[in-house]
């Protein structure tokens, strides 16, 4: 059982690239989110979705972008990476209700921006 | 995020000391969650509370929710190496299919 499936782990970028992190679920979930962790400020919610062809913006959504073509899959975009995109991102799903305690985390993608 | 504010930001103690982690929040608390996340990793799920009052244990950690549904702490007794990692609370505050979480709590222990 996979759980939740990020990719790549590690990232470098320049400035002005794009790039896409994957993620992927076989838990059937239909709630996913992104969040970035920078130091001190714990995990900032950036898109999230609640079922195939629904997403929305969180707390930091600029400068990203996802979409929900199928159940499984949420994957997220960075159109032209910024320095101020160096960040761990995370990707987690969820059954729907009680977030908090259905919210299972992949492992992370440490991406830096020069 | 600002909505959750976790103290201490880190936390150094020796082995076999009992420690306290607190998170606070200005909103009520719907549904409060503690996540271990051990160093490069994702987040391992500890404990919901969701009741006024409540308190839950796993082995040697405690957590607790106040009555008023706006702070809760966790707490370890006699902690040992295994223990070390980040701690984050997090929080359903009643915004619809959004979740909160606090700034994290590093936590080392001293053999």
């Amino acid at each position: 059982n996979a759980g939740v499936t990020q990719t790549p782990k590690f990232q470098v970028l320049k400035t002005g690239q794009s790039m896409t992190l994957q993620c992927a679920q076989d838990m059937n979930h239909e709630y996913m989110s992104w969040y970035r962790q920078d130091p001190g400020m714990g995990l900032r919610l950036i898109h999230y979705s609640v079922g195939a062809g629904i997403t929305d913006q969180g707390e930091v959504p600029n400068g990203y972008n996802v979409s929900r073509s199928t159940t499984e899959d949420f994957p997220l975009r960075l159109l032209s990476a910024a320095p101020s995109q160096t960040s761990v991102y995370f990707c987690a799903s969820s059954s729907g209700a009680g977030w908090g305690e259905k919210l299972f985390f992949g492992s992370g993608t440490q991406l830096s921006v020069l | 995020s600002q909505e959750l504010e976790q103290s201490p930001q880190s936390l150094i103690v020796q082995e076999g000391k009992n420690l306290t982690i607190n998170c606070t929040s200005s909103k009520t608390l719907y549904g409060l969650y503690w996540y271990k996340q051990k160093y490069g990793e994702g987040l391992i799920f500890l404990m919901m509370l969701q009741k006024g009052g409540e308190e839950k244990s796993h082995e040697k950690i405690t957590a607790k929710l106040d009555e008023k549904k706006q702070q809760s702490s966790l707490h370890i007794t006699a902690s040992q190496p295994s223990h070390a990692g980040i701690y984050l609370c997090g929080a359903d505050m009643g915004d619809f299919n959004k979740f909160y979480f606090g700034s994290g709590t590093k936590l080392n222990v001293k053999p």
